[in-house]
């Protein structure tokens, strides 16, 4: 069975820290790591789609990782404001011969505080 | 260039009842995937759709059926419904099939409950 983990599950910064959270996946028939950004009432919204191990990812104060041969993905959020608040997704795209789909972690709910 | 929208953005339904949600895609792209998300879990995948076929499914039963138009908007069907089906059903777009480094492109969403 194919996981992704996020972690931590919920995190409380305040408005200035700077916070990073990860996601683990599976190792093997690695295809491409999606980040997203829901708020709540609003859409998920792309962040980053990572495809190569060591890439480096930036979009404002916000920075990703990957690791394809250790599995993991690492989210950075510099100098966070309380407009970061919002539920950043994981999702994993595995690729099985013609098949290849989208595993998705739980999340991990960001609060930032003013 | 026109966002993801869904309809309706709420129902209630009873269980033994079918539903139907409607998805239209972003411009430009041809293919839509259905999410569910139930209360505490990240979205489950349950079908995509590329030029209007199926193109590859979640771990749902039959009773979770689509369809995509010539125009790429979508809906999926639900019969027989449960309790359990009570959930938030997110529609995304993207361009081509293949290429899973193409970014979706998410709808609001339409929150389903079932009594």
């Amino acid at each position: 069975i194919l996981n992704v983990e996020q972690s931590p599950q919920s995190l409380h910064v305040q408005e200035g820290d700077s916070t990073n959270f990860t996601c683990s996946f599976p190792s093997s028939n690695f295809y491409a790591l999606h980040w997203y950004r829901w708020e709540t009432a609003k859409s998920p919204e792309a962040l980053f789609v990572m495809t190569l191990n060591g890439d480096e990812k930036k979009k404002g104060r916000i920075s990703a990782t990957l690791n394809t041969k250790e599995g993991y993905s690492y989210l950075y959020i510099k100098g966070s404001q309380p407009e970061d608040s919002a539920t950043y997704l994981c999702a994993f795209l595995y690729n099985a011969g013609n098949n290849r789909k989208l595993i998705w972690g739980l999340g991990t709910s960001l609060a930032v505080n003013p | 260039e026109t966002g993801v929208t869904q309809s309706p953005t709420h129902l209630i339904k009873t269980r033994g009842q079918q539903v139907t949600l409607r998805c239209s895609s972003q411009s430009g792209h041809n293919t839509v995937s259905w999410y569910q998300q139930a209360l505490g879990q990240g979205p489950q995948f349950i079908f995509q759709y590329y030029r209007e076929e199926e193109n590859g499914r979640g771990n749902f039963p039959p009773r979770f059926s689509g369809l995509q138009f010539p125009n790429y908007s979508s809906e999926l069907n639900v019969n027989a419904l449960e309790l359990d089906d009570s959930a938030l059903y997110l529609c995304a777009s993207s361009l081509s099939r293949g290429s899973g480094a193409n970014v979706l492109t998410f709808g609001a969403g339409s929150r389903l409950t079932v009594l």
